[in-house]
């Protein structure tokens, strides 16, 4: 089936370190997304990436890093220069061009910083 | 992207409608307007969208004023499983000139059903 498939689904870490977080789409879609979402709270755009090799950052792009390498993969990386990294993280895909195009989302990934 | 006023809470009783209201005062003409859900701890899910038009589709209708300033997002006969958070966004249409598919999610209504 086709989908997005983000992993892992919890994950744990100590302060300091980078940690990676993997998403996978097999829907042939042009553009990914990666969100944040904190608890009680909507969904904060971190960066975007319309094709391959070309990212942009969207509202809250500091202390995180992406690259987009090939079409179906979009890995956003959690520095140790991000603040408040505890949070979960949503990945999605959609046609860039098509005009009126829905975003799919995965599962997500609970990070927590310990 | 237009800014969208939803109540933060909203209760239903199983197998009746469920009416989601949004308000988006200064919705531009070529804005649509989208419903998302989120089911907790799960990746937002796409309902439904439109521009000035009433749309139907297998999950839900979307009622549109004709001035186009708010909507209501019907669920004709609500389940335990439709408890979520409902998200209203409104945003240019897609394409290279058009910002793409990026959406902005305020913190919706949280959609609660019972018995």
């Amino acid at each position: 089936d086709g989908g997005i498939t983000q992993s892992p689904k919890y994950l744990f870490r100590k302060e300091g370190q980078n940690v990676t977080l993997s998403c996978e789409q097999n829907l042939n879609h042009d553009a990914m997304y990666w969100y944040r979402q904190d608890p009680g709270q909507g969904l904060r755009l971190i960066y975007y990436s319309q094709i391959v090799n070309d990212f942009q950052k969207g509202d809250i792009a500091e202390g995180y890093s992406v690259s987009r390498e090939k079409k179906e993969s979009f890995p956003l990386t959690v520095t140790s220069a991000q603040k408040n990294p505890t949070a979960f993280y949503l990945c999605a895909s959609s046609m860039w061009t098509a005009l009126q195009g829905e975003l799919f989302f995965g599962e997500g990934s609970r990070l927590t910083v310990l | 992207d237009a800014k969208t006023t939803q109540p933060p809470s909203m209760d239903c009783a199983e197998g009746r409608a469920a009416n989601l209201p949004c308000n988006h005062s200064t919705i531009s003409g070529n804005e649509y307007v989208y419903w998302y859900r989120q089911i907790h701890s799960q990746g937002p899910q796409y309902i439904i969208h439109g521009l000035k038009n009433n749309e139907t589709n297998e999950m839900a209708s979307l009622i549109i004023t004709e001035d186009r300033k708010s909507s209501t997002l019907i669920l004709p006969h609500a389940t335990l499983r439709d408890t979520a958070v409902y998200y209203c966004i409104v945003r240019v249409a897609g394409g290279l000139t058009g910002g793409g598919n990026k959406l902005t999610f305020g913190t919706g209504t949280q959609l609660k059903v019972e018995l």
